[in-house]
């Protein structure tokens, strides 16, 4: 059974860095093939594509927050850590992640998100 | 940079056909993949390339994508059904997700 799990602090300060780790079984980011992908969706919105990290270590990020954000992996926990620099209150959304066997496959299982809110 | 439109709402009846359309420039030359999403809820897969379902999902679901459009078809539409949809595609290792439509079942 392929589970996601988002967690981290639901409170974060403009200019604050935000630190999010995704907690995954039931597939392994060894696997050939195996991605796991951020996203966030703001209330009322799309989701908003983040990044990407790869089985081989490969790393895909939206181009319009390139400078602020970073995908990492710790196989041997089945973590993936989503870092993300000077926060705005715009960046308030719910933040998922999602596991991809290949881009033509489509995000096939979501955690449930967390809500982080970005404020004073 | 590339843009997926879809009406931002549609209504149908129970048990009538919905279709949603998602569009861009070429589309057709591009896999097609779509999602709902019940309020409060993570998105869930209906469609990828274009047109195959994961297991789980009805065959109610369909999916076509020629030319500049792609379509998510639901037949017999059922309350259930009432929630928002999104296609997504790739481009350039960039996930693009369109702006959604919310289906109203009325």
């Amino acid at each position: 059974q392929v589970t996601l799990r988002e967690s981290g602090p639901a409170l974060v300060k403009p200019t604050q860095t935000l630190t999010l780790t995704c907690t995954f079984s039931g597939f392994s980011l060894r696997t050939h093939g195996v991605c796991v992908s951020w996203i966030r969706q703001s209330p009322g919105k799309a989701p908003e594509w983040l990044g990407r990290i790869d089985w081989d270590d490969d790393k895909y990020y939206n181009t319009s927050l390139k400078t602020r954000l970073s995908i990492s992996k710790d196989t041997s926990k089945n973590q993936v850590v989503l870092t993300m620099t000077n926060m705005e209150p715009v960046d308030t959304a719910t933040y998922f992640c999602a596991r991809l066997m290949a881009t033509e496959e489509g995000f096939d299982y979501w955690g449930q998100g967390t809500l982080v809110t970005v404020s004073s | 940079s590339y843009e997926l439109t879809q009406p931002p709402s549609l209504s149908v009846s129970p048990g009538q056909t919905a279709t949603i359309p998602c569009s861009a420039d070429k589309l057709g030359n591009r896999y097609v993949c779509w999602y709902n999403q019940m309020p409060g809820q993570s998105p869930v897969l209906l469609i990828y390339q274009d047109n195959k379902r994961p297991s789980g999902i009805p065959e109610r679901f369909s999916g076509s994508n020629s030319g500049n459009t792609a379509t998510l078809t639901i037949s017999r539409t059922q309350a259930l059904d009432e929630a928002d949809y999104f296609c997504q595609v790739w481009v350039n290792n960039t996930a693009i997700f369109g702006g959604g439509t919310k289906l109203t079942v009325l």
